[in-house]
């Protein structure tokens, strides 16, 4: 198994492009989030999905959008990048174990808007 | 306002030596606490959890103790090794059905040889 797998994995925009971060997993997880972590700082919730046509929105989900096509697939779009979405992007999926979700996480992109 | 605190952006240990991280809480709703470690350029990988009826679980050379009274806990690393170098997150979750994760800043440990 792959896990989870994000594309790509460093990214330059300017201010006002966008872009569509990938994530797929192939561990056959419902549960799918999108993290971002600002330096010195933990991860923050942008978006999560229970499943397949749902989804939901995080902490900080401003500026962004997400589609949950099918269970394998959780892209992340921005559309109007700005300074302030330059971070660090992680993808995980996860699965109920013993009553709690153990995430698994993607290697992260490392996205910069100058 | 922060839900999960680690105080301590950095700890350092000589190898064989006990490493304790420490982790601070305000929800009391928690129901379990899990420990993740992220090397970099890597995404976080799952160390160790405890739940909230418990107050201690141990997996190797990993332990956690929870403390809830006082709304804490730790993870002790013994012995540690240069390997074990990395930043350690906290992260605490309600029980629902794919509930998100709720982190703490992190703790970057360093263990010498």
């Amino acid at each position: 198994n792959a896990g989870v797998t994000q594309t790509p994995k460093f990214r330059i925009l300017k201010i006002g492009q966008s872009m569509t971060l990938q994530c797929t997993q192939d561990m056959n997880h419902n549960y799918m989030y999108w993290y971002r972590q600002d330096p010195g700082m933990g991860l923050k919730l942008i978006y999560y999905s229970v499943g397949a046509g749902i989804t939901d929105k995080g902490e900080v989900p401003n500026g962004y959008n997400v589609s949950r096509s099918t269970t394998e697939d959780f892209p992340l779009r921005l559309e109007l990048a700005a300074p302030s979405q330059t971070s660090v992007y992680f993808c995980a999926s996860s699965y109920e174990k013993g009553g709690y979700n153990e995430q698994f996480f993607g290697p992260g992109t490392r996205l910069t808007v100058l | 306002d922060q839900q999960v605190k680690q105080n301590s952006p950095s700890l350092s240990v000589q190898e064989g030596r006990i490493s304790i991280l420490n982790c601070d809480y305000t929800n009391s709703m928690f129901d379990y606490f899990l420990w993740y470690k992220k090397y970099p350029a890597e995404g976080p990988t799952f160390l160790i959890s405890i739940s909230s009826i418990k107050d201690k679980n141990e997996d190797g050379r990993f332990t956690v103790f929870l403390n809830k009274s006082a709304k804490h806990l730790s993870l002790h690393i013994v012995p540690s090794q240069p390997g074990d170098s990395a930043v350690y997150f906290c992260a605490a979750e309600v029980n629902q059905a794919g509930t998100a994760l709720i982190f703490g800043k992190g703790t970057t440990l360093s263990v010498s040889s």
